[in-house]
């Protein structure tokens, strides 16, 4: 059963407007929620996270809204550059008690942005 | 390059060889995990160390699968017997944790990842 979806497995933008990838998960426990970036043959990069008790969280172009009661998140890029063009994974963190924070990652959702 | 590095970043294998992947973290960062990505799947957790112990494993981490950190330092994922379902991107992430009110997490960096092909 996955906790984290994402339902959108690919989105097409055009250069300058905005991006909207969604997030949705099952497991109220989560408490952070982070956004990874993954250019092909690189493993993912960090680009932004939200913990469970905000709601909005910025950085620069990038914006994460997180809706506790939905259980939903979203994930704005304004304005869209073709160097955005990358898979996205929505990831939860849950603190095992054991030390760690492991992450469950969404399927992905494969952005284009077109010139 | 500061970042994580992992070596090597592709292996081929026959079913039933044994492979050895390792992973170089951050220098300071006292935090490791393995992670396994199938085709069209995010990354799954693995295992967690904290230094040089080993302090979770998943229930994907069956007995052939064995990892190491010795001295806190560099680790290796050692795949015995492999299968082809073994075939995926393994990838190690590193991170420190910060001082911090609840909720807190930490920030994990990841490798470019080893991909391995089970024939």
């Amino acid at each position: 059963d996955q906790q984290v979806k994402q339902n959108s497995p690919s989105l097409s933008v055009q250069e300058g407007r905005i991006s909207i990838l969604n997030c949705d998960y099952t497991n109220s426990m989560f408490d952070y929620f982070l956004w990874y970036k993954k250019y092909p043959a690189e493993g993912p990069t960090f680009l932004i996270s939200i913990s469970s008790i905000k709601d909005k969280n910025e950085d620069g172009r990038f914006t994460v809204f997180l809706n506790k009661s939905a259980k939903h998140l979203s994930l704005h890029i304004v304005p869209s550059q073709p160097g955005d063009s990358a898979v996205y994974f929505c990831a939860a963190s849950l603190y095992s008690g054991a030390g760690s924070y492991q992450l469950t990652f969404g399927k992905g959702t494969k952005l284009s942005v077109i010139p | 390059d500061t970042g994580v590095s992992q070596d090597p970043r592709h292996k081929i294998t026959k079913r039933g060889q044994n492979v050895t992947f390792r992973c170089d973290p951050i220098s300071e960062h006292n935090r490791l995990y393995w992670y396994r990505q199938t085709l069209g799947q995010g990354p799954e957790f693995l295992t967690y160390f904290q230094n040089e112990a080993q302090l979770e494993k998943s229930r994907l981490l069956s007995d052939r699968f064995s990892a190491e950190r010795p001295k806190g330092s560099f680790s290796t994922l050692e795949i015995q017997r492999t299968e082809q379902g073994d075939s995926a991107m393994y990838l190690c992430a590193s991170s420190i944790r910060l001082a911090g009110p609840y909720p807190s997490t930490d920030t994990q960096y990841f490798g470019p990842g080893t991909r391995l092909t089970v024939l």
